[in-house]
């Protein structure tokens, strides 16, 4: 497609269901990013993706949070057991070039509301 | 803790004045930054990079880097009302991280 897509755009979850969230980021990129954002706060980031390849996931808050790229194209981000903290934007970003001197380009994110 | 820092705002300019938006950041060892800005409700695109020091300009904007100050800024000359958004500052930590400020709140008033 011409940009990075997310979906689902909003997701209302119940605290303890489990949730998964798609990226499909540009054809041909490498790099994936994974991001969290709170309102009025910048993107926190999740995870990192080189292809298939999961190169630092030092970001994911808990063993809660999984992620997974396994044809180096699509994007999942799944959280177990959410908790009502887990509320956020979560942000998908890809990039041409390997790790993150390229330009990022963003998805329009997955607002999730766990009640 | 590696930070970045921002100025919350919000930053009110007057149609066509010169805003100034500012950014620190703690990890002397980050080569590469950016500037991107966010409107409300939509996701952040790219304004600006810049990884030496001194000035780098495009069109109405120039970034500005002063590693030794561990201090980045961007320029936005002939400021239009659709240049109102929040503009993120972010820092390398890492080859694969990136830090990022909180973002400023910029609003251009007609």
């Amino acid at each position: 497609g011409a940009g990075v897509s997310q979906s689902p755009r909003y997701k209302v979850a119940k605290r303890g269901q489990d949730v998964a969230l798609r990226c499909d980021p540009i054809s041909g990129h490498v790099s994936l990013f994974w991001y969290q954002q709170a309102l009025g706060q910048g993107p926190e980031f999740l995870t990192y993706f080189q292809n298939e390849a999961q190169l630092d996931k030092s970001g994911l808050p808990s063993d809660r949070f999984f992620a997974e790229r396994p044809e180096g194209s699509v994007s999942t981000l799944k959280i177990q057991r959410t908790q009502q903290e887990d509320s956020a934007v979560y942000l998908c970003a890809s990039s041409f070039s390997g790790g993150v001197t390229g330009e990022l380009f963003f998805g329009e994110g997955s607002r999730l509301t766990v009640l | 803790q590696k930070e970045v820092e921002q100025n919350s705002g919000p930053l009110s300019v007057p149609e066509g004045a010169i805003a100034s938006l500012n950014c620190t950041y703690s990890d002397r060892g980050s080569q590469s930054f950016f500037w991107y800005r966010q409107y409300s409700g939509k996701s952040p695109e790219l304004i600006m990079s810049i990884y030496s020091n001194g000035d780098k300009e495009d069109g109405r904007f120039t970034a500005q880097l002063n590693k030794a100050s561990q201090y980045v800024s961007l320029l936005i000359r002939d400021s239009q009302p659709s240049d109102s958004a929040t503009y993120l500052c972010a820092v390398n930590l890492s080859n694969y991280q990136l830090i990022w400020g909180a973002g400023t709140k910029l609003i251009i008033k007609p």
